[in-house]
């Protein structure tokens, strides 16, 4: 039983479209990473959520929007898809427990997606 | 605010050989340390950790690291390489007295075994 799933795990798509990837934990961990690792595998926080609150929000252009239904679910929708937004996109999880806490994370297997 | 460096974004050794990655830290308060290993088409997955209890740490497959204020090192070491070792190895640090997860990466190395 996976515990950080993503899908899906390829995306090919057009410049202009927009797509979303979505990612369930079933770790029971209250919050929920996404990182973006470019091809040189250069890894970037983008967005955390704990208990579905929106908690690290980085640079980001605001094309990219995240949503977390629940604490369990964390998806990433991307407007206006460009060259440079291909790249492999992980979810991740950790048990926030205040402080100190444990910067244990789990990650997904990653999200492929090619803009051509 | 935390950074992180590590030498060598390539390290080759031969099967059998000591492997040793480097990592450096940047960091105003004390830090939390970590090491993750990234084999091809996976997602990270952790190797050990260091959380301000003894200096040296040991984590699976037979890694160790060692934490070095005086030097703000966290090197990570294996006696003896193993084919299955090859792949992408991250060093992190994340801020202890920030209030939530932010767990910064340095630029990773890639770690090859020669036959």
């Amino acid at each position: 039983d996976t515990a950080v799933s993503q899908t899906p795990k390829y995306l090919v798509t057009q410049m202009g479209n927009d797509k979303s990837i979505k990612c369930e934990q079933n770790l029971g961990h209250d919050t929920m990473y996404w990182y973006k690792q470019d091809s040189k595998k250069f890894l970037k926080i983008m967005f955390s959520y704990n208990n579905k609150e929106l908690i690290i929000n980085e640079t980001v252009p605001n094309r990219f929007s995240p949503k977390s239904p629940d604490k369990a679910h964390l998806n990433l929708h991307i407007n206006s898809l460009e060259l440079g937004d291909s790249a492999v996109y992980f979810c991740a999880s950790s048990q926030f427990s205040g402080a100190p806490n444990t910067g244990e994370l789990f990650f997904g297997e990653g999200s492929r997606l090619t803009v051509l | 605010a935390q950074s992180v460096t590590q030498l060598g974004s390539h390290v080759s050794v031969s099967e059998g050989a000591l492997v040793l990655l480097r990592c450096n830290y940047s960091s105003s308060v004390p830090p939390y340390l970590f090491w993750y290993v990234q084999y091809p088409n996976q997602g990270l997955q952790l190797l050990l950790k260091y959380t301000s209890a003894a200096t040296l740490v040991k984590g699976i497959n037979g890694f160790e690291a060692e934490f070095k204020k005086s030097e703000t090192s966290f090197h990570l070491t294996k006696p003896s390489a193993h084919m299955s070792d090859a792949a992408e190895y991250f060093c992190a640090v994340i801020n202890m007295k920030t209030s939530y997860d932010k767990v910064i990466f340095g630029p990773g190395t890639s770690l090859s075994v020669i036959p």
